[in-house]
């Protein structure tokens, strides 16, 4: 099955220092990309979309200026958080799909623990 | 907000009893996915129901959905130890686009040997 891997897998950092999390699919080009959200016994809930090649979507409510997205090729896009804060940590969730149809299932990595001190 | 609701919030039952859970959504739909995520990890996609189908299997599990009352089940039949996870439902809005997935709030189930 198609598989997502995320780097770092757990991070922490100092207040005001930027963090990057890489979100590769190792075995599908993917052409969209998902950044979820999740904090402790709560529910995803969706940061942004990426295709590669363009901008990045951004949900209502969440800063595109803080939350950086680069989805620089079809295997790889990293979320950079900008002078993470201690309310920054959460657990960072990507996925991949390899296509634009409704039914193409999405792949989740493993997620990155972000603790910010 | 857009999420939906799962009930019950935590189920505890024995190994071979079945579980059930249940999610309600807010928006019409183009398909329900259903997702496990163990203890801080990733999520797994269990199974798509599409807005036009009301009833779908897949090995342990079975999973319905009723568009009218905007609503899902999904049942888990003879439970095992290794089935303890949080499950979340999923709708890809007819509103929200393509594969934007709004989760609902999840279901943590707890399989005792």
């Amino acid at each position: 099955g198609a598989v997502v891997s995320q780097h770092p897998s757990r991070v922490i950092c100092k207040s005001g220092t930027s963090v990057k999390i890489e979100c590769r699919s190792l075995d599908f080009q993917a052409t969209t990309m998902f950044w979820y959200r999740q904090f402790p016994k709560q529910s995803l809930m969706l940061m942004a979309t990426s295709n590669e090649g363009s901008k990045a979507t951004y949900e209502q409510g969440v800063e595109k200026d803080k939350f950086l997205i680069n989805h620089a090729s079809l295997t790889l896009s990293t979320l950079t958080v900008t002078s993470a804060h201690p309310e920054d940590s959460s657990f960072y969730i990507c996925s991949a799909s390899e296509g634009l149809a409704d039914t193409d299932t999405q792949y989740f990595g493993p997620g990155t623990r972000l603790t910010v001190l | 907000s857009q999420q939906g609701e799962e009930d019950p919030q935590a189920l505890s039952i024995q190994e071979g009893e079945n579980a059930t859970m249940n999610c309600s959504y807010k928006t019409s739909i183009n398909n329900l996915q259903w997702y496990r995520q163990n203890s801080g990890r990733g999520l797994v996609h269990l199974i798509l129901i599409r807005s036009n189908e009301r009833e779908k299997h897949s090995g342990r599990l079975r999973v319905t959905l009723d568009t009218s009352k905007k609503s899902s089940s999904l049942l888990i039949t003879a439970s095992r130890a290794a089935d303890t996870a949080s499950y979340f439902c999923a709708t890809d809005g007819r509103n929200t686009g393509f594969q934007k997935l709004v989760f609902g709030t999840g279901t943590r189930l707890l399989v005792s040997p």
